[in-house]
């Protein structure tokens, strides 16, 4: 089954940096990735989704990127603000097909003033 | 719609009992997952139903736990007897078989169970 590496599990930047998180997986390319954000006390919402036939997805100061020859997502956040700090989790299906998601243990990211 | 909701928010209990967690997912939505969250593990899925039948119990990590979906409107996760490593934020999420949103999920608040 597939296995998800996540880069680091903190990330510190300056606000107004951009933000750059890493999703490695293994195994087979899935058919989409999808990328979460979770606040502490709280469960994981939904931010964007990325097919594998699309190289990049913007939604307003979000980007993602997928890479299915370096079996790799990246996630930016540009212009990051202290609001932005939460723990962001990748998640792809288990296996080809209509399946339950396999998710990352996330990176939690730290955006100073 | 409220999302989904689970109840209770914390529970606070001793090796030995039995502890019931319970969700109530989004209206419409015929897919719904139970995951446990930990630092070391992170979130893994324990079990999910598709239309009230369990498709996947393979999470599960021992016969200890059960789960349950009796109408599309509830479901419960039960550990009977509760141990210390059972200690985790039980996660409850649904979602809807749609195309366009290729199975997104809607997550409850957790429920962070204690076992002394």
């Amino acid at each position: 089954s597939q296995k998800i590496e996540q880069n680091s599990e903190a990330l510190n930047i300056q606000e107004g940096k951009t933000a750059t998180l890493t999703c490695n997986y293994t195994n087979y390319s899935p058919a989409y990735l999808q990328w979460y954000r979770q606040d502490p006390g709280r469960g994981p919402v939904f931010l964007l989704l990325i097919r594998e036939n699309e190289k990049e997805k913007r939604k307003e100061r979000l980007k993602v990127t997928f890479d299915t020859t370096l079996k790799q997502s990246l996630f930016h956040i540009t212009a990051s603000q202290p609001a932005d700090s939460a723990t962001y989790l990748c998640a792809l299906p288990i296996r080809r097909g209509n399946t339950p998601l396999v998710f990352g243990k996330g990176t939690r990211l730290s955006v100073i003033a | 719609d409220a999302g989904v909701i689970q109840s209770p928010r914390h529970e606070v209990t001793e090796m030995g009992q039995e502890v019931t967690l319970r969700c109530k997912p989004i209206s419409g939505h015929d897919y719904l997952f139970w995951y446990r969250q930990t630092m070391m593990r992170g979130l893994e899925l324990l079990i999910y139903f598709n239309n009230n039948v369990p498709i996947d119990d393979s999470g599960m990590p021992e016969d200890r736990f059960s789960a349950k979906m009796p109408n599309a409107s509830f479901s419960t996760l039960k550990i009977q007897p509760s141990e210390p490593r059972d200690s985790a934020v039980y996660f409850c999420a649904s979602s809807a078989l749609r195309w366009a949103n290729y199975n997104e999920q809607f997550f409850g608040p957790g429920t962070r169970l204690t076992v002394l």
